[in-house]
């Protein structure tokens, strides 16, 4: 089954711990992205990759960190998570068009609510 | 900066009327996305759009993307209690006049159907 994968599912930790949000994705995605979703803030994108080991930040990138040495892997590191960082997290996959490189449909997954202390 | 605005912010329908939303940016978008997103859940892509003035429909749902491509709208007739969540729309940040992949989503709208 064509999926994205997110671990943990919830999580509560406390301020100052290091922590890893892992992300993959079993459709050969190009794309892999990470949003953010506050209440009345909507999805914010934190960072994004085009592929293996290109990455860039999304809006609001501050307080983490990202990597993709795998195509299908892109965890999401908190390396001092603050409690301005609780809430809830999507990973996201996409291919790209050929013709455009720009993305296609968006396949979400099902989210880690992360509780900051 | 770049906003994409959605308006209403939520609207409580009966079932059997018609819903609106609509999505507005304050710069012109490539192309435009809509999701849908169950309470709980994660959203779901719905459609793309991409030419200006188009017009797509999946079934009770239409979407329209603006001719200056800077406003696009999701309607749905005789909403269903299926239909109760929140509804995105997402397009590509301009960066120097030209589309990234740094995508921005509208705030949102929150349907309530009651049955």
């Amino acid at each position: 089954e064509a999926q994205v994968t997110q671990n943990p599912r919830y999580l509560i930790t406390v301020t100052g711990k290091k922590l890893t949000v892992t992300c993959s994705q079993n459709m050969n995605h190009e794309y892999m992205s990470w949003y953010r979703q506050d209440p009345g803030l909507g999805l914010r994108q934190i960072y994004y990759s085009m592929n293996v080991e290109v990455t860039d930040k999304g809006d609001v990138p501050e307080g983490y960190k990202v990597s993709r040495k795998e195509k299908r892997n892109f965890p999401l590191i908190l390396e001092s998570p603050s409690p301005n960082q609780t809430s809830l997290y999507f990973c996201a996959s996409s291919p790209l068009f050929l013709t455009s490189g720009k993305i296609d449909e968006q396949f979400f997954g099902p989210g880690t609510r992360l509780t900051v202390l | 900066g770049q906003q994409v605005m959605q308006i209403p912010q939520y609207q409580h329908v009966q079932e059997g009327e018609d819903f609106t939303t609509y999505c507005n940016s304050s710069t012109t978008l490539s192309n435009i996305q809509w999701y849908k997103q169950r309470p709980g859940g994660h959203p779901v892509f719905l459609i793309q759009l991409v030419k200006s003035g188009e017009v797509k429909k999946q079934k009770r749902l239409t979407f329209q993307f603006g001719e200056a491509k800077k406003n696009s709208s999701l309607h749905i007739t005789a909403t269903q209690t299926t239909d109760v969540g929140t509804y995105f729309c997402a397009g590509p940040r301009g960066d120097y006049g030209g589309a990234t992949n740094k995508l921005i989503f509208g705030t949102g709208t929150l349907l309530a159907v009651q049955p």
